[in-house]
């Protein structure tokens, strides 16, 4: 167990540029969420995947904002025309579903600065 | 619309001095509250889930207890490696994504 990896973990980036992370998530974990978190406040949910199937992508913040998970495997977040509003820390989290109890395992985050 | 508001904000103890964090909730249905440990610069780190009113679990100096309406966080003794946010989250039935409190952010002084 390798636990949740995301790369990268700083991106500095101009504004109206595009950013991509991406998220391996532990292997035997079926479903994989993406958060966002500003300083002082608590992780915001935007999106979460069950296998390659999105379940939920109305909280994404703008239609700037897109995630992928192909094959069920790895996950993707694009944010296409940074802001400087979108300057934040972006967490990966992923978790078994299939028990009774699910347990979220949280990646590092990648900090994103929009300059 | 469920909801956790986390209180206080920041708390600041001098070593070995015990106290309470605390967590209030609104949720639908409740599945699960969760318990995370936050470093600068990190991700949460998992500490507890607490499924039922009435349930308490402990690791080292923290303990976690929950009611139909808050959870608290208790610290005994603390050390300055628990400095850290405290984040507490619940899970509605069904599954659903977890949502967060900003969390309390602790100081322990030596």
């Amino acid at each position: 167990d390798t636990g949740v990896s995301q790369n990268p973990r700083h991106k500095i980036t101009k504004r109206g540029q595009n950013v991509t992370f991406r998220c391996d998530p532990i292997s035997e974990h079926n479903r994989l969420y993406w958060y966002r978190q500003t300083l002082g406040q608590g992780p915001e949910f935007l999106t979460y995947f069950q296998n390659e199937a999105q379940l939920e992508k109305s909280r994404l913040l703008s239609d700037r904002f897109s995630a992928e998970r192909p094959k069920g495997s790895f996950s993707t977040l694009e944010i296409q025309r940074t802001e400087q509003g979108d300057s934040a820390m972006y967490l990966c989290a992923s978790s078994f579903v299939g028990g009774v109890r699910e347990k979220l395992f949280f990646g590092s985050g990648t900090q994103l600065s929009v300059l | 619309e469920d909801q956790v508001t986390q209180s206080p904000e920041a708390l600041r103890l001098q070593e070995g001095e015990s106290s309470s964090l605390n967590c209030s909730y609104t949720v639908s249905g409740l599945r699960g509250l969760f318990w995370y440990r936050q470093d600068p610069g990190k991700g949460p780190e998992f500490l507890f889930t607490l499924y039922s009113a009435g349930e308490e679990k402990e690791k080292e100096r923290l303990k976690a207890t929950l009611t139909k309406k808050e959870s608290f966080l208790h610290i005994t003794a603390p050390k300055p490696e628990d400095s850290a946010t405290y984040l507490c989250a619940v899970q509605a039935l069904g599954n659903t994504p977890l949502v967060f409190g900003k969390g309390t952010r602790l100081s322990v002084i030596a």
